[in-house]
């Protein structure tokens, strides 16, 4: 089945480490998507790619970096640089170069705390 | 900038009542309008769409209209029942007059349905 994963679904982080989350979609999407997710605010961009090897940042970018070397992989890095890093992280990816039309489809999820 | 203001909830019914979840937009140009639903624990999927004015969008029962007149993309139901218990987002994207298409999302809205 087509779809995206996500992994892993729940990661915990010390104070001052970076972590690495994981999505890869096999739909032969062009565009990916990360948002956060926090309690009361909505989903709030990060990072966007619509083709392999360039992406943009967000209305959040701060703190966070992002790769496209392959069509199918849009992993997301949570820096130490980031203050506040506990959320809920979505991964989406939608068809074309992320054209007016088109809905994004969404992975499960990975909830991520700083301990 | 583009913005969607959705009512704030939680919102709790019973069983077979009526359920309208209000949403209204601010954009550049002619956005597509979207809901999306998130059950508990799991990432966004797509409840249904429109592209332009007057179009109805419509999906398990659930219906929504794009009114441009009232910038409104109210979300309706004639009779819920307890599995439709999930957060409702509202959507719309836009290119804000640049060549990027983003979504911009509302804070989401908590329904509870009750037997």
């Amino acid at each position: 089945d087509g779809g995206i994963t996500q992994s892993p679904k729940y990661l915990f982080r010390k104070e001052g480490q970076n972590v690495t989350l994981s999505c890869e979609q096999n739909l032969n999407h062009d565009a990916m998507y990360w948002y956060r997710q926090d309690p009361g605010q909505g989903l709030r961009l990060i990072y966007y790619s619509q083709i392999v090897n360039d992406f943009q940042k967000g209305d959040i970018a701060e703190g966070y970096s992002v790769s496209r070397e392959k069509k199918e992989s849009f992993p997301l890095t949570v820096t130490s640089a980031q203050k506040n890093p506990t959320a809920f992280y979505l991964c989406a990816s939608s068809p074309d170069q992320g054209g007016a039309y088109n809905e994004q489809f969404f992975g499960p999820g990975t909830r991520l705390t700083v301990l | 900038g583009d913005s969607v203001t959705q009512m704030e909830g939680p919102v709790t019914l019973s069983e077979e009542a009526f359920l309208t979840i209000n949403c209204t937009y601010t954009a550049t140009g002619y956005p597509s309008l979207f809901w999306y639903v998130q059950y508990p624990g799991e990432g966004l999927q797509l409840l249904l769409k429109a592209t332009k004015a007057d179009d109805k969008g419509s999906n398990k029962g659930f219906e929504a209209t794009y009114r441009k007149e009232t910038t409104s993309f109210h979300l309706e139901k004639g009779s819920v029942q307890v599995s439709d218990s999930a957060v409702y987002f509202c959507a719309l994207s836009s290119n804000g007059g640049g060549s990027n298409y983003k979504l911009t999302f509302g804070k989401g809205t908590l329904l509870t349905v009750n037997p």
